[in-house]
């Protein structure tokens, strides 16, 4: 079981909206602005689209965003498109022993 | 540009030592990062082995630290990963990564990662 909870699966439209959820403790997300967020498609490693909360690296689209309100940190995707479809996953460092903890993964289906 | 590509055998027979070793190229292994590794099985979820520092300080997952070690090499510019006692439950993919900053807390906010590799625990 992940320290990092996250819904199994969401789906969308092309051009709609969607938002994941990263549900953690005052340990990890609601204690620290450490949260990153990771797209995936198969047989490819992860790429990093979120870092600290709310930043978007060089390179990502403006399509995604980032926030965290209390323990539960979010990832938005506006603008959907079919090539947003993947696994996504948050992660945190953590004040428990287990230090860095990623969530279980979301996959997104772009209908 | 800094590129990771991960090195080792596909198969390892169970309760023997699973060992893997990281290349680093564009970048020098002691210019200040963290480099980690983390593993994803079959059609599951990622999780984080451990992270080393290059003057040798190390960080394990719990759930693995009596099973893991990871080194650095810095003469080769490499880091390497060894987990013993292996079982079917740790074949998984497994990569090695670099951060995209210096920061301690932000070691998993990773921009760089190796292509992975498969390594699968069989007899």
């Amino acid at each position: 079981q992940s320290a990092l909870t996250q819904p199994a699966s969401v789906s969308g439209s092309p051009g709609q909206s969607i938002t994941i959820s990263c549900t953690g403790t005052s340990s990890d997300v609601g204690g620290y602005n450490f949260v990153s967020w990771y797209q995936q498609h198969p047989g490819k490693a992860p790429k990093l689209m979120i870092y600290e909360v709310s930043n978007r690296p060089s390179g990502v689209s403006n399509r995604f965003s980032g926030s965290k309100s209390g323990n539960t940190a979010s990832l938005t995707i506006s603008g959907l498109q079919a090539e947003d479809e993947g696994d996504y996953y948050c992660s945190s460092y953590t004040s428990s022993s287990t230090l860095w903890v990623f969530g279980g993964g979301t996959k997104l289906t772009v209908l | 540009q800094v590129q990771l590509q991960e090195s080792g055998p596909g198969l390892v027979k169970p309760s023997e030592t699973l060992s893997l070793t990281c290349a680093v190229s564009g970048d020098s292994i002691s210019s200040g990062y963290y480099w980690g590794w983390i593993r994803q099985p079959p059609g599951k979820g990622l999780e984080w082995i451990g992270t080393i520092y290059h003057s040798g300080s190390t960080y394990y997952n719990p759930s693995l630290k009596s099973r893991v070690t990871i080194s650095v090499d810095t003469s080769k510019n490499q880091f390497s990963l060894k987990l013993n006692s292996v079982t079917a439950a740790d074949t998984a993919v497994y990569y090695c990564a670099r951060p995209r900053g210096k920061t301690y807390y932000d070691i998993l906010a990773i921009d760089y990662w190796g292509q992975g590799t498969l390594v699968t625990v069989s007899s």
